[in-house]
């Protein structure tokens, strides 16, 4: 079984539509991050939470919302989908030091019409 | 800020060349971490290596080797005898230090396809 499992793997959705991303882990990491990616633009941070009570916003929040349910999972909520917000989504985690580096989800690509 | 560039968005080569990726990195932290992700067509995220700011040796793990030169802010990729299975989008991405969320900074990626 994978350590980090991000459910649904594929979304196709339509504008103005609620939408949850859900990502569970088995690595006993206190922290959690979430991402988009882009094409030429790399992943960017969305959100991060370093444990159950501290939730903190990443370079482009705006639009989205989390909730870090227990150690284990962390999840991402569009709650108003729009077209531009069509991308692929990870889920990391991370020992704790900036030198250990994260481990990531296996994606979910998530389509807005 | 923190911010990482890599130049060359798409290289295409033949199998058994050798290819270097390029990554230069801005940071005014003294203490950071360099890394080198591979997200092969399947899509998913793997750790390459990490490289911290004190440690400008160069690394070799089998056909890969990296280069770490603070005078330039680079910390260059390069595949030796490139494979097919090599094809796959590269990230460089940097951590500060003194960064409380521990943030990556991803470059754009490098796009390596390896043709037969």
């Amino acid at each position: 079984d994978a350590d980090v499992t991000q459910t649904p793997r594929n979304r196709i959705t339509k504008t103005g539509k609620r939408i949850m991303l859900e990502c569970s882990q088995t690595k006993g990491h206190d922290r959690m991050y979430w991402y988009r990616q882009d094409p030429g633009l790399g992943l960017r941070l969305i959100y991060y939470s370093f444990d159950v009570k501290d939730i903190n916003k990443g370079e482009i929040s705006d639009g989205y919302s989390v909730s870090r349910q227990a150690q284990a999972k962390f999840s991402l909520s569009l709650e108003s989908a729009i077209p531009n917000q069509t991308a692929l989504y990870f889920c990391a985690t991370q020992e704790g030091q900036p030198y250990q580096p994260q481990h990531f989800g296996d994606g979910t690509r998530l389509s807005i019409l | 800020a923190q911010k990482v560039t890599q130049a060359q968005t798409e290289i295409s080569v033949v199998e058994k060349e050798d290819v270097t990726l390029d990554c230069v990195y801005e940071t005014r932290d003294t203490t950071y971490y360099l890394f080198w992700y591979k997200q092969p067509p399947s899509g998913e995220l793997v750790f390459l290596i990490r490289r911290n700011s004190f440690d400008e040796q160069n690394e070799i793990s089998g056909r890969y080797s990296w280069n770490f030169q603070k005078s330039t802010s680079s910390f260059n990729f390069t595949i030796t005898a490139s494979q097919v299975v090599d094809s796959a989008v590269y990230f460089c991405a940097l951590s500060e230090a003194r960064n409380a969320g521990n943030m990556l900074t991803f470059g754009g990626g490098t796009r390596l396809m390896v043709k037969p």
